[in-house]
């Protein structure tokens, strides 16, 4: 069955680094786009960046361009988030998720693993 | 960005109960517009996507319908477990965008 488990969050202070992990399985990893998608505590769903099936094309949200790098590793069944210079803002739960194109509904979706930015 | 507004942002209703979220797109989205469930501590679900079309074993009390910028989601006959949060999202260009979301809680 299709799994999405995500990892790597935690408690990181402003201005620091983290790296976020998405382990796929029970589907051809290298034929879906995939994305991350963040909630804050108590807040909506904010979708931050899209990486096509094969990796050529990215794409981010205002809020975190230039910050944030969104990777694949087809061989590893692996999506990542790079996460730099983060602010108290970028505190939230962050989802990976599939979809078959760009334009697609997110069909599947990871448990989510929370970042807080905290000094 | 495209804006989409959702209403109303809380509902109260009993089991049994016919309800209907509504959510509108700031322009014109054609039909590229989907509908998630969250409950809380979890992952959203999908549960319709292009509008109108139900995501496989989702039950049949959920419809969608719509298209342009006036959407709706309307639950026929509300289950226990459906008390949860709603959100739309739009998939017609980047960056994508969801709701602000609409909270359903038992009267």
């Amino acid at each position: 069955q299709v799994q999405l488990v995500a990892s790597g969050g935690g408690v990181v202070q402003p201005g620091r680094s983290l790296r976020l992990s998405c382990a796929a399985s029970g589907f051809i990893f290298g034929s879906y786009a995939m994305h991350w998608v963040r909630q804050a505590p108590g807040k909506g769903l904010e979708w931050v960046a899209i990486i096509s099936y094969d990796g050529s094309n990215t794409y981010y949200a205002d809020s975190v361009k230039g910050r944030f790098t969104i990777s694949r590793d087809t061989s590893k069944n692996t999506l990542s988030l790079q996460m730099n210079s983060l602010r108290p803002a970028d505190t939230a739960v962050y989802y990976c998720a599939r979809s078959r194109y760009s334009t697609s509904v997110f069909d599947y979706w990871g448990q989510g693993t929370l970042v807080a930015v905290s000094s | 960005d495209i804006q989409l507004t959702q209403s109303p942002s809380f509902l109260s209703a009993s089991v049994g109960d016919r309800v209907t979220i509504t959510c509108r797109a700031s322009q014109g989205i054609s039909s590229y517009l989907a509908w998630y469930q969250q409950k809380p501590g979890k992952a959203p679900k999908v549960l319709i996507y292009a509008a109108s079309t139900l995501q496989s074993g989702v039950p049949s009390r959920f419809s969608g319908s719509g298209s342009g910028t006036e959407f709706s989601l309307t639950i026929s006959s509300l289950q226990p477990e459906d008390f949860a949060t709603y959100y739309c999202q739009q998939l017609y260009t980047y960056p994508l965008t969801f709701g602000g979301g609409t909270k359903v809680e038992i009267k």
